[in-house]
């Protein structure tokens, strides 16, 4: 039971550039999240999706856009990568009201 | 807003010390209160939780108490161990804000042995 998948685990982009970060999940849940992790900030919401074929925008929105492909997947996609998106994104899936289920994280570098 | 103000690490200890760390939120409504773990390399696990003042969360010798009246939620163990070197991230959520979580900052303990 892998839970909540990520991948890449490490991606190095130059400015400009553009990349999907994918997730998946194998728990059934209507659910996920991704975050963002950068140091001193805790972990801010990008987007949701409440269930599949619903996408919502969380905290820190800007630079980013999401697909829900299905109930397992959900994919966060930066169009034009920018030195401020440099951080680690989370995955991550609910069972009930903030239980939250985490991948083990993208680390992203943007030069 | 609603928000979590966790106290400043690093924390650093050494084995069978007492940890407390504190945790305090603001919030319009009755919130449900995390305790999240990250260990080095991982993501985020749910340590433990409380939905209602006055509740205790317990886990892996972990506590924490749900003061409504303090508006507070600290961490506490009463005697760590070099595997509870971690970041720990207090957190809350709403359901008028959907459920989403809220996190603090985060605070980083190193168990010495």
């Amino acid at each position: 039971n892998a839970g909540v998948t990520q991948t890449p685990k490490f991606q190095v982009l130059k400015t400009g550039q553009s990349m999907t970060l994918q997730c998946a999940q194998d728990m059934n849940h209507n659910s996920m999240y991704w975050y963002r992790q950068d140091p001193g900030m805790g972990l801010r919401l990008i987007y949701y999706s409440a269930s599949e074929g619903t996408t919502d925008k969380g905290e820190v929105p800007n630079g980013y856009n999401v697909s829900r492909l299905n109930k397992r997947e959900f994919s966060l996609r930066l169009e034009s990568a920018a030195p401020s998106q440099t951080s680690v994104y989370f995955c991550a899936t609910n069972r009930v009201a903030g239980e939250l289920f985490f991948g083990e994280g993208s680390r992203l570098t943007v030069l | 807003g609603d928000s979590v103000t966790q106290m400043e690490g690093p924390v650093t200890l050494s084995e069978e010390a007492f940890l407390t760390i504190n945790c305090t939120y603001t919030a319009t409504g009755y919130p449900s209160l995390f305790w999240y773990v990250q260990y080095p390399g991982e993501g985020l696990q749910l340590l433990l939780k409380a939905t209602k003042a006055d509740d205790k969360g317990s886990n892996k010798g972990f506590e924490a108490t749900y003061r409504k009246e303090t508006t507070s939620f600290h961490l506490e163990k009463g005697s760590v161990q070099v595997s509870d070197s971690a970041v720990y991230f207090c957190a809350l959520s709403l359901r008028s804000n959907d459920y989403k979580l809220s996190f603090g900052a985060g605070t980083t303990v190193t168990v010495r042995a």
